[in-house]
């Protein structure tokens, strides 16, 4: 069955570590995002990407990147991670059709301390 | 701003009776919402969704009922079963901004007592 899944599931880091989120699909969708829980919050859009190369920012981008060099993986790094970046970050990926859902992975929890 | 709304941050309904979770939002631009289900430790799942073309649409046990004019949706779950327990995200998006980059609600969380 194809799928979308994210690693690692937990991750604590330390203050100002680069971290990377890892996130893979294999429903060969173009569309691929990455959103961030928080409580009172819901989710939110850090980056986005359309297909490869692409590569967007959403509502909350900054201390955040990603780059898409094929279409199964859209990785999120933290350039240098705060406390204020511990949260619940989940993947998603959709088709192109304007009309359609996205499929989320099983988040990964990250600890900043 | 927050641009999507959901103001009961939980709701607790008995089984077998209508659970009715609400949901506002502010952008007029926003022209096509869908409901996320979440339980603990996974990823949000789809629902149900409507166009804004459209005041009802029906999946089952599930409606959503939009509200253009007064910015407001709704999703009624008849009957309401134990696994419907789980967080609830109403999510809003603008097709012409580019598929599926959705704002979502701070989420409800629904609680079935048997």
């Amino acid at each position: 069955d194809a799928e979308i899944t994210q690693s690692p599931r937990h991750k604590i880091t330390e203050t100002g570590r680069q971290v990377t989120l890892a996130c893979h699909q294999t429903w060969n969708h173009n569309n691929m995002f990455w959103y961030r829980q928080d409580l009172g919050h819901g989710l939110r859009l850090i980056h986005y990407s359309y297909g490869v190369q692409d590569t967007n920012k959403g509502e909350v981008s900054d201390g955040y990147s990603v780059s898409r060099s094929n279409t199964e993986d859209l990785p999120l790094t933290l350039e240098s991670a705060a406390s204020s970046q511990t949260s619940v970050y989940f993947c998603a990926s959709s088709r192109d059709s304007w009309n359609t859902e996205a499929f989320f992975g099983q988040g990964t929890r990250l600890t900043v301390v | 701003d927050q641009q999507v709304k959901q103001n009961s941050p939980s709701l607790s309904v008995q089984e077998g009776r209508i659970s009715i979770l609400n949901c506002d939002y502010t952008n007029s631009m926003f022209d096509y919402f869908l409901w996320y289900k979440k339980y603990p430790a996974e990823g949000p799942t789809f629902l149900i969704s409507i166009s804004s073309i459209k005041d009802k649409n029906e999946d089952g046990r599930f409606t959503v009922f939009l509200n253009k004019s007064a910015k407001h949706l709704s999703l009624h779950i008849v009957p309401s079963q134990p696994g419907d327990s789980a967080v609830y995200f109403c999510a809003a998006m603008n097709v012409l901004q580019g598929a599926q980059k959705l704002v979502f609600g701070q989420g409800t969380r629904l609680t079935i007592n048997p």
